[in-house]
């Protein structure tokens, strides 16, 4: 069965701290990898995402670190703000064939919280 | 444009009565999904569908069924509901040539 393990599940920091979340898989035939954020009562929306062919990628104060060797790739919140608290989920997919986009595989999710 | 819509946002069933969950988009993307999100599970594929009177089973499909008559609908229907449906429900949509999925706003369901 295809999976994607995230880790931690919970995680709270100081403004201005950098929390990092982490996500591993074992299907090698992924190749898109997403990270949503949900505020409480609202749908998951897209952060920022990867593609396998780079190692890293910034928007924003948003980084992903991609390690295609050991399988994991990682979220990096710079300079973090109250309102970044939210719950960030990792996911990943194939899409071969063009129909797979929406086919998510997604991790299990990490509470973030970020105290003023 | 409206996007992902859903509705009901909160429903209460009892175990074996049926509901049919709405979902609609207006951006006429060709993939809908339908999700269920649980605590410490993150979202897991119940059904997906690439097109008009195309549908296939994701990763949890027991106990769903979805059509897909037009481009815009995609309903999913309870036929006999039970506890472990208890959950909250997201429908999504992306476009064939852009990876972003789209996500409704979420039914909340309560299976008693």
């Amino acid at each position: 069965q295809q999976q994607v393990k995230q880790s931690p599940q919970s995680l709270i920091v100081q403004k201005g701290g950098i929390p990092i979340i982490n996500c591993a898989y074992e299907n090698t035939a992924f190749d898109y990898f997403p990270w949503y954020q949900q505020f409480p009562g609202k749908g998951p929306a897209l952060l920022i995402a990867i593609r396998p062919d780079v190692s890293e990628k910034k928007e924003g104060r948003f980084t992903i670190s991609f390690n295609k060797s050991a399988k994991q790739f990682s979220l990096h919140i710079m300079d973090s703000q109250p309102g970044d608290s939210a719950t960030y989920f990792c996911a990943a997919s194939n899409s071969a064939g063009g129909t797979s986009y929406g086919k998510l595989t997604f991790g299990q999710g990490t509470i973030l919280t970020v105290h003023p | 444009n409206a996007g992902v819509t859903q509705t009901p946002k909160f429903q209460v069933l009892k175990t074996g009565q049926s509901m049919t969950l709405q979902c609609a988009q207006d951006m006429n993307h060709e993939y809908m999904s339908w999700y269920r999100q649980d605590p410490g599970m993150g979202l897991r594929l119940i059904h997906y569908s690439v097109g008009a009177g195309i549908t296939d089973q994701g990763e949890v499909p027991n106990g769903y069924n979805v059509s897909r008559s037009t481009t815009e609908d995609f309903p999913l229907r309870l036929l006999s509901a039970a506890p472990s449906q208890t959950s909250v429900y997201f429908c999504a949509s992306t476009s064939m040539n852009f990876a972003e999925q789209f996500f409704g706003p979420g039914t909340r369901l309560t299976v008693l």
